[in-house]
């Protein structure tokens, strides 16, 4: 139980275009998903938190309009990357709350942006 | 300022030989500590929650620790496939479930 799966896996695009990667939850209703962002050999960054049917909450020097969340069902949350440019490049993570307090997380979707 | 502070950075065992990670925090008020295993190029895989200081949760090789200033994750006779990254995570009381990261301890098992 509790599955999160994320498409695309990976995800190659030019410069200037948007990349939309779709988050959901397989088994299980969340209220509650989050978006977070990866560098190579660091920890993962939240950047935003997403609650079904309303705005999403961006973190500090998160631009919410680069990255534009919707989280239009209990099982579906989605995070556009748009105008991308190559210092967007990373590896993108979703998670979904079960509880209110456990997150669990999709496989990720690296972006590279030539 | 919260912080969240995993030491070593990188371990490397041989098969079968135990030891622990830690993970350190100053925070305002804890809510719930996590952890959690990532492997390369994978998203994290939930592995414990602890709440109060004092609590243990055990899977198979690994058990966590709690007290009120930090937790351990201890790996009894680690195996190759436990080599990964481990992470630690907290939620803050009045954080609402906002994770906040520490920046893992990477380990390797070898035969």
């Amino acid at each position: 139980g509790a599955v999160v799966s994320q498409h695309p896996s990976w995800v190659i695009c030019k410069s200037g275009t948007s990349v939309k990667i779709e988050c959901r939850s397989l088994d299980f209703q969340a209220t509650t998903m989050f978006w977070y962002r990866q560098f190579p050999k660091q920890s993962l960054m939240l950047m935003a938190t997403s609650n079904e049917g309303s705005k999403a909450t961006y973190e500090q020097g998160v631009e919410k309009d680069k990255f534009l969340i919707n989280h239009a069902s209990l099982t579906l949350s989605t995070l556009t990357v748009t105008s991308a440019h190559p210092e967007d490049s990373s590896f993108y993570i979703c998670s979904a709350a079960l509880t209110t307090d456990t997150q669990y997380f999709g496989p990720g979707t690296r972006l590279t942006v030539l | 300022e919260d912080q969240v502070t995993q030491s070593p950075e990188a371990l490397r065992l041989q098969e079968g030989e135990s030891s622990s990670l830690n993970c350190s925090y100053t925070v305002s008020g804890l809510r719930g500590l996590f952890w959690y295993r990532q492997d390369p190029g994978k998203g994290p895989e939930f592995l414990f929650t602890l709440y109060s200081a004092g609590e243990e949760k055990e899977k198979e090789r690994l058990k966590a620790t709690l007290t009120k200033k930090e937790s351990f994750l201890h790996i009894t006779a680690p195996k190759p496939e436990d080599s990964a990254t481990y992470l630690c995570a907290v939620i803050l009381t009045g954080g609402g479930n906002k994770l906040t990261f520490g920046t893992g301890t990477q380990l390797k098992v070898e035969l």
